[in-house]
């Protein structure tokens, strides 16, 4: 399709749950990219994957995220074990190309930590 | 590194006035330069963008934005604003090359009748 497809677009954890949230890219794009936006209207980017493969990870907590790619598969990000500073809204956005000209955002998954 | 400021983080407006959102990045690098709307409870819409050539870049919509490198920025700006304009802001900058967005902390546009 020509839309980026990200589920669901709520998402309510109790503290210390684990959260799941996909990105179906759009058909054709070789590269998505996670970015998490809080309250305050900071964006901070996590990941990138180029196909099957992590590009740039330099953004990702070093606990408790993680995130893949695989084939015939929506993409992921995970959080095992969340706590109230994750809430926030998940971008997923997908490029046919490395730059971030060809970028293409999906409507986010709100996530609520309580 | 790359930095955007968006000087205003509200600007309201009455319907029919002239509207400018500021933008100042800093960077050391050549950057291209983008401008994203998001609606109440919507995702990221890309409004308009400045790879190369003419600085003055022009929306769909009626929006537009200038590039001035010596000043560094990229302001934008529409003649007279709708109701359904109302929305928050967002600049960002990519380095050339990167695939990452650094973005500004955005400005809330609020349109008045």
């Amino acid at each position: 399709g020509e839309e980026v497809a990200q589920t669901p677009k709520h998402l309510v954890r109790g503290e210390g749950q684990k959260a799941k949230l996909y990105c179906a890219p759009i058909k054709g794009h070789s590269y998505v990219f996670w970015y998490q936006q809080v309250l305050k209207n900071e964006f901070k980017f996590l990941i990138s994957f180029q196909n099957e493969n992590v590009f740039d990870e330099t953004g990702m907590p070093k606990e408790r995220f993680s995130a893949k790619c695989l084939p015939n598969s929506p993409c992921s990000l995970e959080i095992q074990a969340t706590k109230l500073e994750d809430s926030a809204v998940y971008f997923c956005a997908s490029s046919p190309g490395q730059g971030a000209i060809g970028y293409t955002f999906g409507s986010g998954t709100r996530l609520t930590v309580v | 590194a790359q930095s955007v400021t968006q000087l205003d983080s509200q600007v309201p407006v009455f319907e029919e006035a002239p509207v400018e959102l500021r933008c100042n990045y800093s960077s050391s690098v050549s950057v291209y330069l983008f401008w994203y709307v998001q609606y109440p409870n919507q995702g990221l819409q890309l409004l308009l963008k400045y790879l190369s050539g003419s600085t003055l870049v022009e929306s769909i919509n009626g929006f537009e934005a200038e590039f001035n490198k010596s000043q560094t920025s990229f302001h934008l700006r529409k003649p007279s604003v709708h109701i359904s304009d109302t929305a928050e802001y967002f600049c960002a900058v990519s380095e050339r090359g990167s695939e990452k967005l650094v973005f500004g902390k955005g400005t809330k546009l609020t349109v008045n009748p």
